[in-house]
């Protein structure tokens, strides 16, 4: 069975302070991807990254694929109020095809 | 473009009722999925059909069935309810499945669902 696992489960720190989000596994992942979940929404798609060691930057969000494709980090530079959310990994290429979700990592940024 | 709509938003059940939840994209997506989120449990998936006039079990599908219209539509539904199915459930699509493709799902906004 293929599982994600993702740390910390929860995080809370002040507006301004540096963070980062941990996605790993023992399994290849084909692609791997990052959504962020407010409260009352459903999910929405933060990047997608396939190639291993793979880095991409949205703003003040850097993510990297692990260069064996097991593994992946969200790092959140310079933390705002509006990055409040649940953040989830999500692994494509499935036994089924489908994606593998991880639990999520509640973040909680003070003003 | 409303992307993936749900209804209803909210229901309230007794234990042993039925009831069907329903799912529309708009966005000419082949594939859509069922998920159930629970907390500390992250999203699990219940039904997904790849492709129009197909569907597949998840990973707990028991309690549960599903029917895939049309195109754009996917409906769940619960035949005899239970308190272990209070749960939000999303509906999600997707251009193609995930058979070892980018797979980006669109989410709907999620139907809160309590069985007592």
């Amino acid at each position: 069975t293929q599982l994600l696992e993702q740390s910390p489960q929860f995080l809370s720190i002040q507006e301004g302070e540096n963070l980062t989000v941990y996605c790993n596994s023992s399994s290849v992942f084909s692609s791997l991807q990052w959504y962020r979940q407010e409260p009352g929404e459903g999910p929405v798609l933060l990047v997608t990254v396939v190639t291993g060691g793979e880095v991409k930057k949205l703003k003040r969000l850097t993510f990297q694929f692990g260069d064996a494709r097991k593994d992946s980090s969200l790092h959140i530079t310079a933390a705002q109020p509006g990055d409040t959310g649940l953040y989830l990994c999500a692994g494509g290429g499935g036994s089924q095809g489908n994606l593998i979700f991880g639990k999520g990592t509640k973040l909680s940024v003070k003003p | 473009n409303a992307g993936v709509t749900q209804t209803p938003k909210f229901q309230v059940l007794k234990t042993g009722q039925s009831m069907t939840l329903q799912c529309a994209q708009d966005m000419n997506h082949n594939s859509m999925y069922w998920y159930r989120q629970d907390p500390g449990m992250g999203l699990r998936l219940i039904y997904y059909s790849a492709s129009e006039g197909t569907t597949d079990k998840g990973e707990v599908p028991n309690g549960y069935n599903v029917s895939r219209l049309n195109k754009r539509e996917f409906s769940l539904r619960l035949e005899s309810a239970a308190p272990s199915q209070t749960s939000v459930y999303f509906c999600a699509s997707s251009e193609d499945p995930g058979w070892g493709s980018y797979n980006e799902q669109f989410f709907g906004p999620g139907t809160r669902l309590t069985v007592l």
